[in-house]
């Protein structure tokens, strides 16, 4: 199947700093990518779509100032989370959809886990 | 409100047996319905898609069925080994650009 890479696949950072995390679509040109945020034993959580060359739609009750989302070229979202809070933390996993197959099907990252201290 | 239900959170089977999880929805009118895989720490991996009018898909061990009329989807393993251990998702195809919203997951732990 598709193959999506995010990177870091962890990251610490210290409260009030920002941090970016991309997502790339490796063997297949993705024009739509999500966002998920995932709590621990909790499900995944829309955050946003992510079209190339657009501004980003974002889901009810996510600030899009403090989530900053930047589809720049078909295989690269990046998701920057600004002036980070301990409550920041989370699992935040992305996904691409492979346009060569099934057209539904999403392909979803390793996620990365972000510790804001 | 809308709503994705998955039967439990854990489920405990013994090695050899069929697994069924169920997700039940309310409030939703999905196009087609995915089931997912999703190992602790890793994201979730694709399993089967199922269309709103097909009744069964099926792929080697694995089978799914939907009944849109019940609003529920069944996801069988067959002859279940303890590799198959983890949280599995379904999620529904919703909206113009087909986002998926997830149910929060059935935890299976296939005992040796």
């Amino acid at each position: 199947g598709a193959v999506v890479s995010q990177h870091p696949s962890r990251v610490i950072c210290k409260s009030g700093t920002s941090v970016k995390i991309e997502c790339r679509s490796l063997d297949f040109q993705a024009t739509t990518m999500f966002w998920y945020r995932q709590f621990p034993k909790q499900s995944l959580m829309l955050m946003a779509t992510s079209n190339e060359g657009s501004k980003a739609t974002y889901e009810q009750g996510v600030e899009k100032d403090k989530f900053l989302i930047n589809h720049a070229s078909l295989t690269l979202s990046t998701l920057t989370v600004t002036s980070a809070h301990p409550e920041d933390s989370s699992f935040y996993i992305c996904s691409a959809r492979d346009p060569r197959g099934p057209g539904e099907t999403q392909y979803f990252g390793p996620g990365t886990r972000l510790l804001v201290l | 409100s809308q709503k994705i239900e998955q039967n439990s959170e854990a489920l405990n089977i013994q090695e050899g047996k069929t697994a069924t999880l169920t997700c039940n929805y309310t409030n939703y009118s999905p196009a087609y319905l995915q089931w997912y895989r999703q190992d602790p720490g890793r994201g979730p991996v694709f399993l089967l898609l199922i269309r709103e009018n097909e009744k069964e898909k099926r792929k080697e061990r694995l089978k799914v069925t939907f009944d849109t009329t019940l609003k529920q989807s069944l996801f069988h393993i067959t002859a279940s080994q303890p590799a198959d251990s983890a949280t599995y998702l379904c999620a529904l195809a919703v909206g113009s650009a087909r986002q998926l919203t997830f149910g929060s997951g059935t935890q299976l732990t296939v005992l040796p």
